[in-house]
């Protein structure tokens, strides 16, 4: 079945880097997805990756993808306090599957 | 471009009342999503529309919820008779036609509202 799951809780230092974890099912998707919740508001697409790239980097954003693994990671360089919020990723397949969403906090 | 608009921001009713939530997708996006999401269920599906169209609805949870898109900038989406259970927020989305003119699918990128936060006591 379609599953995408995520750690429900990073908290990090204002500064450091944060790499918040994704693993999926199916290996048929095409896309994947990172977006960004902030209280009260929204899902904004931070970044996506097609699936047949295995890394993607946009300003402070890495994306890293292990097909073999269904493994996808989201790694936020020089963290701020400004980042903090919940991070979804999501599977494409014939709909778009949300993970339990990931709760960043970053402490000065 | 606005976003996608929905109103109204904030629901508070009683239990057995109806409920109609709004949403504008944004102009030339040609489908549309509604979500709902829970601390326990996270973030659900419900139904998405292709150029005014229900395709899938199969997320919608029971009778008492139904969606309607009578033109290519709004829908709704009606809960009767609310209940307490249906106290979450609900989110719209809608997803966009790419330069070349070319539909875009369902699961292409997807922009939310700002969600309706509903509580129905």
């Amino acid at each position: 079945g379609e599953d995408v799951e995520q750690s429900l809780f990073l908290s990090v230092r204002e500064g450091d880097s944060s790499v918040i974890n994704c693993t999926y099912t199916d290996s048929s998707s095409t896309y994947l997805y990172w977006y960004k919740q902030e209280p009260g508001a929204g899902l904004q697409l931070l970044t996506y990756i097609f699936s047949n790239m295995d890394m993607k980097q946009d300003q402070r954003l890495t994306v890293l993808l292990n097909k073999k693994d269904k493994h996808l990671s989201l790694r936020i360089a020089d963290t701020q306090t400004g980042d903090s919020a919940i991070y979804f990723c999501a599977e494409a397949t014939d709909k778009l599957i949300f993970g339990t969403g990931t709760r960043l906090q970053v402490f000065p | 471009d606005a976003g996608v608009i929905q109103s109204p921001r904030h629901e508070v009713t009683e239990m057995g009342q109806e409920v109609t939530l709004r949403c504008k997708p944004i102009s030339g996006h040609d489908y549309l999503f509604w979500y709902r999401q829970t601390m326990m269920r996270g973030l659900e599906l419900l139904i998405y529309f292709n150029n005014n169209v229900p395709i899938d609805d199969s997320g919608m949870p029971e009778d008492r919820f139904s969606a309607k898109m009578p033109n290519a900038s709004f829908s709704t989406l009606k809960i009767q008779p609310s209940e307490p259970r249906d106290s979450a927020v609900y989110f719209c989305a809608s997803s966009w036609v790419d330069s070349a003119g070319t539909s875009g699918s369902n699961t292409d990128t997807q922009y939310f509202g700002p969600g309706t936060r509903l509580t129905v006591l």
